[in-house]
This record gives structure tokens, C-alpha cells and sequence, in this order.
């Protein structure tokens, strides 16, 4: 199985701030015959469903702020919050759809300073 | 507007079933693969099982394998996953969510969820 590590596991960051989250996959999630990255993001807020934050790893999702964005290749990415609102607050989680069996993050919990 | 609604949870004793289903409405079901995702209040997200658009082919984390079975109704707009052979570690809150065609992995629609407890 491909093991997700995120880093840092939380991060406190000012309001206005940059936030980012590091992901690392254990072996490479990009996919040759379309030279995508079979990575994806989300946004999970407390006593909330997961959101869809970025899917082939920079690929934002309809409505997403672009305040946030995605990248990286092959084994490390990067989830980067450019001004941090206070709506950002939530947990955030890299999944990787290269092989089954799909693989989470452990999550990275983002929070306001 | 898309939409997943799960039932089925509850309260059930170790090596019980239990089976959950997932009302799919706004979209076209049969154009999507589904998929069932849990989660430990508290912890992290944990893939369980897929399902292709015609329920052909399937695929389960190693951990649920031969004790769960993930199937679909197209007719009925419904994803349904049987569970069996229940144990302590499969107490979690589960989602389904939809595949976000045609990535064949990420999922862009997911459901509120429904708890499973399984305890004596």
C-alpha cells in the first residue's frame, strides 16, 4: 500500500498568513499515460463531510477559493493557504488515487494563531 | 442539487451485520463509480470499498475483505454496503461519497454519514 505523510500533523498561522501543508507519498502517484499526479486534497470542518478541495493535485475544484492551491509531483506535494481566513480552520487531508488500495493522509489540523 | 444520504447505522454486537445504503439524488447514478469511506471520530479518513457504475467490479480495503460487500441498485439511485462478521474496530462513522469521474479515485460529493457501533 502507498502510506501518505503529512507535515506538520497542526500548524497555527495568523489571520492574512500563509499556511501550507506538506504530503509525501511513499512511492510516486504519477500516472504516465496522462502525466497526471493521482493526488487530491480536502477540507474537512468539524461535524462536517470531507470537501474536495483539488483533485490530480493542482487541479482546483469548483468554488474553491484561489487562495488555496495545489502542487508537487511524483512523491511530494504541497496544499498552500495564501492569506488564511478564518473559515479555513479545519482539518485538512492528501489521498492518493495512483493504486488501490486509495490512500488518506493522517490529516494536517490548521488553526488560527 | 447532488446529494448522498446514508441509513443504516446503529448499534450492533461484535460478529453482527449490519447493511448501510446511500440515497443518490441530482445526478445521473449510473454514470459514477461510488465509493465507502470511514472514519473514527476523532481520526482520519479510511477508504473501505469502490464500486464501478454497473456494480461488475469492485474492490475493499484489506481490512473489511471477505466480511463486507459493497453493491449497487441503479434503478433505485441507491449504494449499498453489507456488512458482516462485525468487529470492535469497525465502530465509525461512514460515508459514501462519489467518484469524481473520470479521476477513478478522488471524490468530489460525499454524504453526512451514518454510525456504526459495534459493541457488547
Amino acid at each position: 500500500d502507498i502510506v501518505m505523510t503529512q507535515s506538520p500533523d497542526s500548524l497555527a498561522v495568523s489571520l492574512g498568513e500563509r499556511a501550507t501543508i506538506n504530503c509525501k507519498s511513499s512511492q510516486t502517484v504519477l500516472y504516465s499515460p496522462n502525466n497526471k499526479n493521482c493526488l487530491a486534497w480536502y477540507q474537512q470542518k468539524p461535524g462536517q463531510p470531507p470537501k474536495l478541495l483539488f483533485y490530480w493535485a493542482s487541479s482546483r475544484e469548483s468554488g474553491v477559493p484561489d487562495r488555496f492551491s495545489g502542487s508537487g509531483s511524483g512523491t511530494d506535494f504541497t496544499l498552500t493557504i495564501s492569506t488564511l481566513q478564518a473559515e479555513d480552520v479545519a482539518v485538512y487531508y492528501c489521498q492518493q488515487y495512483y493504486s488501490m488500495p486509495w490512500t488518506f493522509g493522517q490529516g494536517t489540523k490548521v488553526e488560527i494563531k | 442539487e447532488v446529494q448522498l444520504v446514508e441509513s443504516g447505522g446503529g448499534l450492533v454486537q461484535p460478529g453482527g451485520s449490519l447493511r448501510l445504503s446511500c440515497a443518490a439524488s441530482g445526478f445521473i447514478f449510473n454514470d459514477y463509480w461510488m465509493h465507502w469511506v470511514r472514519q473514527v471520530p476523532g481520526k482520519g479518513l479510511v477508504w473501505v470499498s469502490r464500486i464501478d457504475t454497473d456494480g461488475s467490479g469492485t474492490t475493499y480495503a484489506d481490512s473489511v475483505k471477505g466480511r463486507f460487500t459493497v453493491s449497487r441498485d441503479n434503478a433505485k439511485n441507491t449504494l449499498y454496503l453489507q456488512m458482516n462478521s462485525l468487529r470492535a474496530e469497525d465502530t465509525a462513522l461512514y460515508y459514501c461519497a462519489r467518484d469524481r469521474s473520470p479521476t477513478m479515485g478522488s471524490m468530489d460529493v460525499w454524504g453526512r454519514g451514518t454510525t456504526v457501533t459495534v459493541s457488547s
